[in-house]
């Protein structure tokens, strides 16, 4: 079964550079989800989407930002980049405007230096 | 092995034997709560989901049990394995409102051959 996609798999950046984070959703799914997990920490929520438009916004910073697109990928631009912003950022889709289960991805591992 | 009562960090469980991992859920207008499993350098992955108008749900080797008088949560799972060995979370979510799926503190598990 297709999973959630989310590419690169490893991101490493300097301090105040910009990354782009990109994941494609299981087929058929109408919400997209971001997470940030830093070490030994749960999942933090940031952002979601519902069928391309911007649903719940959690702890993002204000120099991130992302959207979905009319293919119903989603990227997460992060900019001025700082040394705490070093985590893993999942992905995550799920139907039926988030009352299914969250399917996530493998992650993409964010190193800021 | 249990992590009773209050939620415990780490869990270390024989091989074979049952395992029970405790949650705390913070939100009452939650209804909609999910088991994930974590192992390292890979996404959250669903294990076993349960409705506010449930109490038990039983999976493959898998149970979960809800108490939403004390806003508790549990997971219990059969004849553990070492492939059971990973970090579990207890997430919940709203029904037809918010568009995020909240996690609680993670639990890792550790299966002794």
């Amino acid at each position: 079964a297709a999973g959630v996609i989310q590419s690169p798999r490893h991101l490493i950046k300097e301090k105040r550079e910009t990354a782009t984070l990109k994941c494609y959703p299981i087929p058929r799914h109408d919400t997209v989800y971001w997470y940030q997990q830093g070490p030994g920490q749960d999942p933090q929520f940031l952002i979601s989407f519902y069928e391309k438009m911007q649903s719940d916004k959690g702890s993002i910073p204000d120099r991130f930002s992302a959207q979905q697109f009319s293919d119903y990928h989603s990227e997460l631009n992060m900019s001025s980049l700082e040394l705490g912003d070093s985590a893993l950022y999942f992905c995550a889709s799920s139907r039926d405007r988030g009352s299914s289960p969250l399917h996530f991805g493998n992650g993409t591992r964010l190193t800021v230096t | 092995g249990e992590s009773v009562g209050l939620h415990l960090p780490t869990l270390s469980v024989q091989e074979g034997d049952n395992s029970i991992i405790n949650c705390a859920y913070s939100n009452s207008a939650s209804d909609y709560f999910i088991w994930y499993k974590q192992e390292s350098g890979k996404g959250p992955q669903f294990i076993i989901d349960i409705r506010s108008n449930m109490d038990k749900r039983q999976g493959q080797r898998v149970t979960v049990l809800l108490n939403k008088t004390v806003k508790h949560l549990s997971l219990q799972i059969a004849a553990t394995q070492p492939g059971d060995s990973a970090v579990y979370f207890c997430a919940e979510n709203r029904h037809g409102g918010d568009y995020k799926l909240s996690f609680g503190a993670g639990t890792t598990v550790t299966v002794r051959a």
